[in-house]
């Protein structure tokens, strides 16, 4: 089981260019969810998907847009990044939104200049 | 909206002190999740409690859930190096809020 895999590690974007983080699971899981990780404050929920063809919106979602076309992909767009978007991000993944563990993937370091 | 707050920000202990971290939410919680994050690295899930009181351990780490639901606590005792990293407490009231971490620091 590789769990959950993120793709790319490290990003350099420019501002106004656009990217995709990609985050797939292999464990069946029906809840997934974006996180960005900014020093001193913790893990800010970005958009979560409760199962394929559902998508709602966390904390911080401006800027980022999601689809979840299957169980297993959960991709994160940036649509024009911006230096406030230079952060850690992670997707995670669960059996369902809050009953069980989170299972993370190992994160995408992304640099907006 | 639910906030979780968590004290401290940051902790250093020698090695062989013991840690506490504290977990504060706004509203009452279904459950609560703790994390561990090691540095340069992902969280990790560690535990999960549901019921008011509750009371589990996993070696030298002791987790509790308050018993009006808004608040836990994790103790390590002991600490070693190996313990180095941030714990989260996440708090579940049907959305998933992540506390800011503790840091924890171990000199040997």
């Amino acid at each position: 089981n590789a769990g959950v895999t993120q793709t790319p590690k490290f990003q350099v974007l420019k501002t106004g260019q656009s990217m995709t983080l990609q985050c797939a699971q292999d464990m069946n899981h029906e809840y997934m969810s974006w996180y960005r990780q900014d020093p001193g404050m913790g893990l800010r929920l970005i958009h979560y998907s409760v199962g394929a063809g559902i998508t709602d919106q966390g904390e911080v979602p401006n800027g980022y847009n999601v689809s979840r076309s299957t169980t297993e992909d959960f991709p994160l767009r940036l649509l024009s990044a911006a230096p406030s978007q230079t952060s850690v991000y992670f997707c995670a993944s669960s059996q369902d939104i809050g009953g069980y563990g989170y299972t993370f993937g190992s994160g995408t370091r992304l640099t907006v200049v | 909206g639910q906030q979780v707050m968590q004290i401290p920000q940051y902790q250093h202990v020698q090695e062989g002190e013991d840690f506490t971290t504290y977990c504060n939410s706004s509203t009452t919680l279904s459950n609560i999740q703790w994390y561990k994050q090691r540095p340069g690295g992902h969280p990790v899930f560690l535990i999960q409690l549901v019921k008011s009181g509750e009371v589990k351990k996993q070696k030298r780490l002791t987790f509790q859930f308050g018993e009006a639901k808004k608040n836990s606590s994790l103790h390590i005792t002991a600490t070693q190096t190996t313990d180095v990293g941030t714990y989260f407490c996440a708090g579940n009231n049907n959305d998933m809020r992540f506390g800011a971490g503790t840091r924890l620091t171990v000199k040997p």
